[in-house]
């Protein structure tokens, strides 16, 4: 069965940082591109970036550019996004998704920055 | 970027009728559309790719037309698990974007 497995949910404070992961299984990590797809509360869908996994080629949505970081290792099949100062605006489900036309959903990661 | 325009905003049916929702694109996205159809709490569901393709488990009462800017996502006669908001969303060209969705709410 093809499944993207997400981390848990996490708290943190304005200012720290934290890494977010997505765990493939059931095919092969390196041929599908990884998206990021932010949903803040009771919003809508907002796509953040993507990679390919094979070489770690990363295309960012300019609202995102600068202020995460998408990472694969093809060792351990998981994609990763990276803050490395959240603020509060910050607060959303991060969901992870396979292919284009994101075929495949991860559970959704929540993530609260609250002080 | 793309703008994909979602409409309606809420659309208010009864079970058993039919649904037609509409994205228009800002800008040709070719055949390269997909709608998805998310639950509270739920992770969005691929309904539709490639503008016309159903997604693996999709019942064929739903389908997909329309390429180029303007597309259209049709469920035939609701279900009681149809009521949702769907979204589409263009992958022609970076960055991809999605629409502000469709609810598709019991009347």
């Amino acid at each position: 069965e093809v499944q993207l497995v997400q981390s848990g949910a996490e708290v943190m404070k304005p200012g720290e940082s934290l890494t977010i992961s997505c765990q493939a299984s059931g095919y092969s990590f390196p041929s599908y591109w990884i998206s990021w797809v932010r949903q803040m509360p009771g919003k809508g869908l907002e796509w953040m970036g993507r990679i390919d996994p094979g070489d770690s080629y990363t295309d960012y949505s300019p609202s995102f550019q600068g202020h995460v970081t998408i990472s694969a290792d093809k060792s351990i099949r998981t994609a990763f996004l990276h803050w490395s100062s959240l603020e509060a605006s910050d607060t959303a489900t991060y969901y992870c998704a396979r292919r284009e036309d994101m075929d495949v959903w991860g559970k959704g990661t929540t993530v609260t920055v609250s002080s | 970027e793309i703008v994909l325009t979602q409409s309606p905003g809420t659309l208010s049916l009864s079970p058993g009728e039919r649904a037609t929702l509409s994205c228009r694109a800002s800008q040709s996205v070719s055949s390269y559309l997909a709608w998805y159809q998310q639950n509270p709490g739920q992770p969005p569901r691929l309904v539709i790719y490639g503008a016309s393709s159903r997604a693996t488990g999709i019942p064929d009462r739903f389908s997909g037309s329309g390429s180029g800017t303007d597309f259209t996502l049709t469920i035939s006669r609701l279900e009681p698990e149809d009521f949702a908001v769907y979204y589409c969303q263009q992958y022609d060209i970076s960055p991809r974007t999605f629409g502000q969705g469709t609810k598709v709410e019991i009347k």
